[in-house]
């Protein structure tokens, strides 16, 4: 199973609402998983089965989807959210995504 | 808590075998299945491999069957990933990701990550 995340890059600026979609090749139902990444650390788990936030995870965080389409949404970005991010299907073995990178505007 | 800690990297010559370990700690090793996940430099996260929690089954990416295998010793709470034949391009960090535990909902995997170890073929 393909993921394909949308955009690659994101550039935007502190209190803006973003949104990262990530599409699959198939029907994952709802078997979707987003990660954090900063530079030099581990990814971060921040949602599991489409819409489930990772308990520490700030409110902002919000997932949404099933099927073959999904979103990550960052209500009001924080400077602390400036990172990249994947998603994961784990329907059929796993995949992840190719990633999106949330810059500074 | 839980802990997973990489090691084992290193620079390994192409077609040498390098063997990465994975200590675990802090939760029931025994009843969690195990993954490693590999990044390339400046590159996205790929998914290698997974065994599951008594070592039954192991699945592999299309890019890793038969060149990489994957094992556990659950009586030293420690996961593997020996690399045959290693080339250029699996240099990388490799991680040691905690899967699905057997008894639990599943989906809640992916929650604990180790801070990986760097891989680097070349001659």
């Amino acid at each position: 199973i393909q993921m394909t995340q949308s955009p690659s890059t994101l550039a935007a600026s502190v209190g803006d609402r973003v949104a990262i979609t990530c599409r699959a090749s198939q029907s994952i139902v709802g078997w979707l998983a987003w990660f954090q990444q900063k530079p030099g650390q581990p990814p971060r788990r921040l949602i599991y089965k489409s819409s489930n936030l990772e308990s520490g995870v700030p409110s902002r965080f919000s997932g949404s989807g099933s099927g073959t389409e999904f979103t990550l949404t960052i209500s009001s970005l924080e400077p602390d959210d400036f990172a990249t991010y994947y998603c994961q299907q784990y329907n059929s073995l796993w995949t992840f995504g190719q990633g999106t990178k949330v810059a500074i505007k | 808590q839980v802990q997973l800690v990489e090691s084992g990297g290193g620079v390994v010559q192409p077609g040498r075998t390098l063997r990465l370990s994975c200590a675990a700690s802090g939760f029931r090793f025994n009843t969690y299945g195990m993954h490693w996940v590999r990044q390339a430099p400046g590159k996205g996260l790929e998914w290698v491999a997974v065994i599951w929690f008594d070592g039954s089954k192991k699945y592999y990416a299309d890019s890793f069957q038969g060149r990489f295998t994957i094992s556990r010793d659950n009586s030293k709470n420690t996961l593997y990933l020996q690399m045959n034949s290693p080339r250029a391009e699996d240099t990388a960090v490799y991680y040691c990701v905690r899967g699905e535990e057997v008894y639990g909902d599943y989906g809640k995997g992916f929650d604990y990550w180790g801070q990986g170890t760097l891989v680097t073929v070349s001659s």
